[in-house]
């Protein structure tokens, strides 16, 4: 069976500082990946998603970046951290007939 | 532009008390209507897709059902441990295999 996992769990970091987010899947090869934001009490906003490896594309401007360096690992990182990258992180893998399944998220809190 | 509309943005039902969720959608030629369920701090966890109208599907005191515009998830008879927010989704349109979600309805099953 797939399992995905996202590290770290919880994070608090000064503004300014830089991120990075882990995201690996096991059990399924060549998946689409994606990293998706979650502000409190809304919906997920798309971030990135790619479909191979080296192959990102962004869904909206922002300062964040990903990186896909091996077929099962996600990576979303930052150089400089803004205010309004708090939330809730999410990253998730997906089948060619769309079903997505998502990991246990990451909350990030910028000070 | 597609767009995933959920409502009632919250609903408080007691233990037994049915009721229904509504998810309805503006998108041509749709490739799946998505189901999921989340709980606080954690990743929405897969329930069903639809892919044609009069498409039903259950699970448990859940049941989601299909129509042109719109879907329904059918809550029977709700426990306490129901209590979570439900997201529909549906594919985002330009062939990025990406989700676009609706922000859900935190559903409340008091004992």
């Amino acid at each position: 069976s797939q399992t995905i996992h996202q590290w770290p769990a919880t994070l608090v970091q000064p503004v300014g500082s830089p991120l990075s987010l882990e995201c690996t899947v096991e059990g399924t090869s060549n998946p689409n990946l994606y990293w998706y934001r979650q502000a409190a009490g809304r919906g997920l906003q798309l971030l990135f998603y790619s479909v191979g490896i080296g192959q990102i594309s962004s869904e909206v401007p922002q300062n964040l970046s990903a990186s896909r360096p091996q077929d099962r690992q996600f990576i979303l990182s930052s150089k400089k951290l803004l205010l309004s990258d708090s939330g809730f992180y999410l990253c998730a893998w997906g089948r060619q007939d769309h079903e997505q399944y998502f990991g246990p998220g990451t909350r990030l809190t910028v000070t | 532009e597609d767009q995933v509309t959920q409502s009632p943005e919250a609903l408080r039902l007691q233990e037994g008390e049915s009721s229904s969720l509504n998810c309805s959608y503006t998108v041509s030629g749709l490739r799946g209507l998505f189901w999921y369920r989340q709980d606080p701090g954690k990743g929405p966890e897969f329930l069903f897709t639809l892919y044609s109208a009069g498409e039903e599907k259950e699970k448990e005191r859940l049941k989601a059902t299909l129509t042109k515009k719109e879907s329904f998830l059918h809550i029977t008879a709700p426990k306490p441990e129901d209590s979570a927010t439900y997201l529909c989704a549906v594919p985002t349109k330009g062939g990025r295999r990406a989700l676009t979600f609706g922000s859900g309805t935190r559903l409340q099953v008091q004992p």
